[in-house]
């Protein structure tokens, strides 16, 4: 079992929804990130949690620490939204600010 | 956030030579720098970790004679890829972090995809 998922792996939308992505971890963190990476392959950090809330524009990333479970919320989706989201953590103790990833989830927003 | 650039972000080579990759921290000094590779449909791989100044750490299966990694300065580093081969195709990543930001953070470059013919 990975110390890292995801789910769903692949969500398919239509534009305006609002959309949900999740992320569990089995492991201490001291903490998570939300990374967005577009067909041509960059990646861009969205959000980087360690407790609470956090809101950028029409996302929004959430984390609980007992739970062990955090999620990524996009309202009023967009076909620009369409990439694959991966959740990463910094697993306590790692040196050097290591991270581990979930596999990703494809998502896919129609007009 | 922070900037972090990469250079080629497409090359394509002949077997048997050696291709470098760049990454640099344009507006920060990057006292830790990783590199990651990606297969098609696959999570990111971390290959090594260095540290300016330091020799890289690589992870466990990672040839350290086959990816060098160069850590020279604050914002500056390279990965070679030796005597490539058709298998090492694959899109090579790096991220970056340090001065004024915490080890938890990390800012990605936009990635160098490595074609070996």
């Amino acid at each position: 079992k990975n110390e890292v998922e995801q789910s769903p792996q692949n969500l398919t939308a239509q534009e305006g929804e609002f959309i949900t992505i999740n992320c569990s971890y089995s492991v201490g963190i001291s903490a998570l990130h939300w990374l967005q990476q577009h067909p041509g392959g960059g990646i861009v950090s969205l959000f980087m949690l360690s407790s609470g809330k956090k809101k950028h524009g029409r996302l929004i990333a959430t984390i609980n620490i007992q739970e062990k479970h955090s999620s990524l919320h996009i309202t009023a989706s967009h076909p620009r939204d369409s990439a694959v989201y991966i959740c990463a953590v910094k697993v306590t103790g790692t040196s050097y600010g290591k991270l581990t990833f979930g596999q990703g989830t494809i998502l896919t927003v129609h007009p | 956030g922070a900037v972090v650039s990469q250079h080629p972000s497409r090359v394509i080579c002949k077997s048997g030579t050696s291709v470098k990759i760049e990454c640099r921290s344009l507006d920060f000094q990057a006292t830790t720098m990783f590199w990651y590779r990606q297969f098609p449909k696959q999570s990111l791989m971390l290959m090594a970790t260095s540290n300016e100044g330091s020799k890289a750490t690589y992870e466990q299966g990672v040839e350290k004679d086959k990816f060098l990694i160069n850590h020279a300065s604050l914002t500056l580093s390279t990965l070679t890829v030796t005597s490539a081969h058709p298998e090492d195709s694959s899109f090579y990543i790096c991220s970056a972090t340090g001065t004024p930001y915490s080890t938890d953070t990390q800012y990605f470059g936009p990635g160098t995809r490595l074609t070996v013919l």
